[in-house]
């Protein structure tokens, strides 16, 4: 079956150091990964995506995710926290030959401490 | 920019009400997809629609139904509201055309609206 894992329900750090959430996958061929973030009584916004090519993608709000294909995992990063980033974090595969259907893992709270 | 919008953003129902969830998007987009959110299980697909009056069941369609009549417009129906309903319902976009198999395109993502908070008393 087609799953995704974030491992970690909340992640706390503090502002201006560098923060990860974790995400791992488990869908057949080579899925296409995204990163949506969910802000306070908000939909969820669109922050990258990995199709192919280069492991390290860049995104909005100075996002960045890195790609690992042995790990299957698709972590996002950003080299120095604002206290704004403080939301859930959504980490989400589109797997190859399934049709529309993206699958969504539980999502991780963030929180950035002033 | 696209925009997603849905009619409610804080709904209260009785158990055994009929309920309607609206939403609507103004690209011109193909699909359009009606998720469940709740705390520890993400999002969950209830049903999509990749052209006007055609559907598709998702991972949890039990206990609703869908109305596409027309390309903007795609309406959740909750045809008798029980209180295990009670959740966030997310609606998305996206501007491809449904395609069975195949890998995805790069094009590929969802917009989605600001979410109904939906509960079932």
């Amino acid at each position: 079956a087609q799953s995704v894992a974030q491992p970690e329900d909340q992640v706390n750090v503090a502002e201006g150091n560098p923060l990860t959430v974790k995400c791992t996958y488990s869908v057949s061929g080579n899925p296409y990964l995204f990163w949506y973030v969910q802000y306070p009584n908000r939909g969820l916004q669109f922050l990258l995506k990995y199709i192919t090519g280069d492991n390290l993608v860049k995104g909005s709000y100075g996002f960045e995710a890195e790609f690992n294909k042995s790990q299957t995992s698709f972590h996002l990063k950003k080299p120095s926290a604002l206290v704004s980033d403080s939301a859930l974090y959504f980490c989400a595969v589109r797997p190859y030959n399934y049709g529309q259907n993206f699958v969504f893992g539980p999502g991780t709270r963030l929180s950035v401490l002033p | 920019d696209v925009k997603v919008t849905q009619s409610s953003r804080y709904l209260v129902k009785r158990t055994g009400e009929k309920v309607f969830l609206e939403c609507v998007q103004d690209m011109d987009h193909e699909n359009m997809f009606w998720y469940r959110q709740d705390p520890g299980l993400g999002l969950r697909l209830i049903y999509f629609s990749y052209d006007v009056k055609m559907k598709e069941k998702g991972d949890i369609p039990e206990g609703y139904s869908v109305s596409r009549e027309k390309k903007e417009r795609f309406s959740l129906i909750l045809e008798s509201a029980s209180t295990n309903q009670t959740s966030m319902y997310l609606c998305a976009s996206s501007p491809l055309r449904f395609r069975p198999a195949g890998p995805p395109l790069s094009t590929d993502r969802q917009y989605f609206g600001p979410g109904t908070r939906l509960t079932v008393l």
